[in-house]
């Protein structure tokens, strides 16, 4: 089946550096990719996807680009703010489905002191 | 504003009670989703269901019931039967067609 794996957090970061967090998928079909943000005590807020090979998702300052040949969807910053502290998952959705059942990977904790 | 609305945010209950949370939504979405989490791992999908009166389980769906009534509602309820419920759960809903899935504030069951 479907699957992600992403980088093992805690990622510990001072303020203005710059953030890297790994991505990879192994699907039977062509996903879509998302990266989603989840903040203290709240739900997930989508931060950004993207549907279809070499396409680069942004938002925020964040980008990532989807590298069908790597099978990778790595999320990153320039310069990251102490409000970027949260927790990043990313996820991907079979699209033959035309629905969102995502599978998501095991999060990866961004701490930005300042 | 559109959007979608879990409640309660906090939920206690005692061992062996079945509990219903609430997911609500008014983005008239087709399709609606309910996620479990648990501490340091990723969300797993309990049941989703993309239309009225139809639904389907997900990867974790033992101990746990839906119904799906009406476009707006996706109640949860998660019986006796489901041995560890402690956990955060997470409503989603999304348009047909479009793969983006949009997430409610969760709510934490607890139980004792």
């Amino acid at each position: 089946g479907d699957s992600v794996t992403q980088m093992e957090g805690p990622v510990t970061l001072s303020e203005e550096a710059f953030l890297t967090i790994n991505c990879t998928y192994t699907a039977t079909g062509y996903p879509s990719l998302f990266w989603y943000v989840q903040y203290p005590g709240e739900g997930l807020q989508l931060l950004l996807k993207a549907t279809k090979a070499d396409d680069k998702g942004s938002n925020k300052g964040f980008e990532a680009t989807y590298r069908k040949e790597t099978t990778s969807f790595h999320l990153e910053k320039g310069s990251v703010q102490v409000s970027d502290s949260a927790v990043y998952f990313c996820a991907l959705s079979d699209r033959d489905s035309g629905y969102s059942t995502l599978t998501f990977g095991k999060g990866t904790m961004l701490l930005v002191s300042p | 504003d559109g959007g979608i609305t879990q409640s309660p945010k906090y939920l206690f209950r005692k061992e062996g009670q079945n509990v219903t949370l609430s997911c609500e939504q008014n983005l008239n979405h087709d399709a609606m989703y309910w996620y479990r989490q648990d501490p340091g791992q990723g969300l797993r999908l309990i049941y989703y269901s993309q239309i009225v009166n139809d639904f389907q389980k997900g990867d974790i769906a033992e101990g746990y019931s839906v119904s799906r009534e009406k476009k707006e509602s996706f109640p949860l309820t998660v019986t006796s039967a489901q041995k560890n419920p402690t956990a955060f759960y997470l409503c989603a809903s999304s348009q047909r067609g479009n793969t983006e899935a949009f997430f409610g504030q969760g709510t934490r069951l607890t139980v004792v």
